[in-house]
């Protein structure tokens, strides 16, 4: 079945440093790939999505590339802040399908 | 826009009692879902709907009902509360589209935690 597999955290970064999240899928097919965010006692929100193989999302200053032939959705973030200090998610989402599969989140905390 | 709300927020339940969770979204969106989240687990897929009147069963349905009588409203039922059950509940919905290309996000709602003792 599909699934998805995230680099374990916590992960600890001082303020500007550079940021990697590593995510890695199994699916059947093209699926959709999505970065969501959890801020402390908050809901998830999108932070960015990419539909096809090559595509960039970015916001926020956030980066992740879809590489098919990886079957990889990595986040990056060439300077975090404090307020960047979040529970980040990896997911898939097929086409056809009304689910998305998230993976296990990976917490950030980045220190001043 | 309200977008997603839940309610209530927070809920302390003794084992074997019953309760209902409540999730409202004022988007018109057909699909709704209720996850549960964990820690250590990610956010599991209990029970979903595409559409009103409709629900089906997620990755870990059990001890759980659900009913979608309104397109904006959808009710998560707990039977009887077991320990196990202690987690945090979210709520989502995702807008109408081109379903078969899978691009559609989901909106969360801010959660209800809830404990079982």
């Amino acid at each position: 079945g599909d699934s998805v597999t995230q680099m374990e955290g916590p992960v600890t970064l001082s303020e500007e440093a550079f940021l990697t999240i590593n995510c890695t899928y199994t699916a059947t097919g093209y699926p959709s790939l999505f970065w969501y965010v959890q801020y402390p006692g908050e809901g998830l929100q999108l932070l960015l999505k990419a539909t096809k193989a090559d595509d960039k999302g970015s916001n926020k200053g956030f980066e992740a590339t879809y590489r098919k032939e990886t079957t990889s959705f990595h986040l990056e973030k060439g300077s975090v802040q404090v307020s960047d200090s979040a529970v980040y998610f990896c997911a898939l989402k097929r086409g056809g399908s009304e689910k998305l599969v998230f993976g296990k989140g990976t917490k950030l905390t980045v220190n001043p | 826009n309200a977008g997603v709300t839940q309610t209530p927020k927070f809920r302390v339940l003794k084992t074997g009692q019953s309760m209902t969770l409540l999730c409202a979204q004022d988007m018109n969106h057909e699909y709704m879902y209720w996850y549960r989240q964990d820690p250590g687990m990610g956010l599991r897929l209990i029970h979903y709907s595409v559409g009103e009147g409709t629900t089906a069963k997620g990755e870990v349905p059990d001890g759980y009902n659900v009913s979608r009588l309104k397109k904006q409203n959808f009710l998560l039922g707990l039977e009887s509360a077991a320990p196990s059950q202690t987690s945090v509940y979210f709520c989502a919905s995702s807008p109408p589209g081109l379903l078969i290309q899978g691009h559609n996000e989901q909106f969360f709602g801010p959660g209800t935690r809830l404990t079982v003792l």
